[in-house]
């Protein structure tokens, strides 16, 4: 079974541009989180997906950021403008709705704003 | 603030040897899981206690859980340099939606040859 697949792994930007993270699911997984993770720290859920629409984006810094899953498979996050601090590893996950909720992760993406 | 804080931050030991995390949470959960992140990759999951359980085993790892004490502990037994990693506890909720993690700032253990 194929995991939680995003691109890209790597990505250094300047302050002040906009930049853009993919997620794909794994297969017939209806939740898709977004976490941020800074160094040293615990992951932070960004804004959690059930099919396309939203369930929880009360920690997501909406002047900044955004995400959307418009077909309820592959969802992409975006911030614009980045800022020093967005500095992080962006972790997507899915799980099931039912049965065994597990939340599976993909590798990340690990975001250096200069 | 995050839920589900570890202890110690950070684990040193010789391979062969026990090592055990702690983690405590201020609120109610459904369960607790366990998650393992090695540098440079993603979170894995290795195990879930729920709330009405107070012991499980998987392999090397034993997990006891102690509601009363709002506190949880990882345990891996004869740990071997492949065990270097973070270990991430997290609070979990079962909605409807589905499942809500709230990680604590993790343990760095680390495995010596």
């Amino acid at each position: 079974e194929a995991g939680v697949a995003q691109s890209p792994r790597y990505k250094i930007i300047e302050k002040r541009q906009s930049v853009a993270f993919w997620c794909n699911p794994i297969s017939g997984h209806a939740t898709l989180y977004w976490y941020q993770q800074i160094l040293g720290q615990g992951p932070k859920l960004l804004i959690q997906f059930q099919n396309n629409g939203v369930v929880d984006d009360s920690q997501l810094p909406k002047d900044r950021f955004s995400a959307e899953r418009l077909k309820g498979v592959d969802s992409t996050l975006k911030i614009q403008p980045a800022k020093l601090e967005d500095s992080a590893v962006y972790l997507c996950a899915s799980s099931l709705v039912g049965g065994d909720r597990t939340q599976y992760f993909g590798p990340g993406t690990r975001l250096l704003v200069l | 603030s995050q839920q589900g804080e570890e202890d110690p931050q950070a684990l040193s030991i010789q391979e062969g040897e026990n090592a055990t995390m702690n983690c405590s949470y201020k609120t109610s959960i459904n369960n607790l899981q366990w998650y393992r992140q090695n540098s440079g990759r993603g979170l894995v999951h290795l195990i879930l206690i729920r709330s009405n359980e107070r012991e499980k085993h998987s392999g090397r790892l034993r997990v006891t859980l102690d509601t009363s004490k709002k506190s949880s502990s990882l345990l891996i037994t004869a740990s071997r340099a492949a065990d270097t990693a973070s270990y991430f506890c997290a609070k979990g909720r079962e909605e409807t939606s589905g499942s809500r993690l709230t990680f604590g700032e993790g343990t760095q253990l680390t495995v010596n040859p």
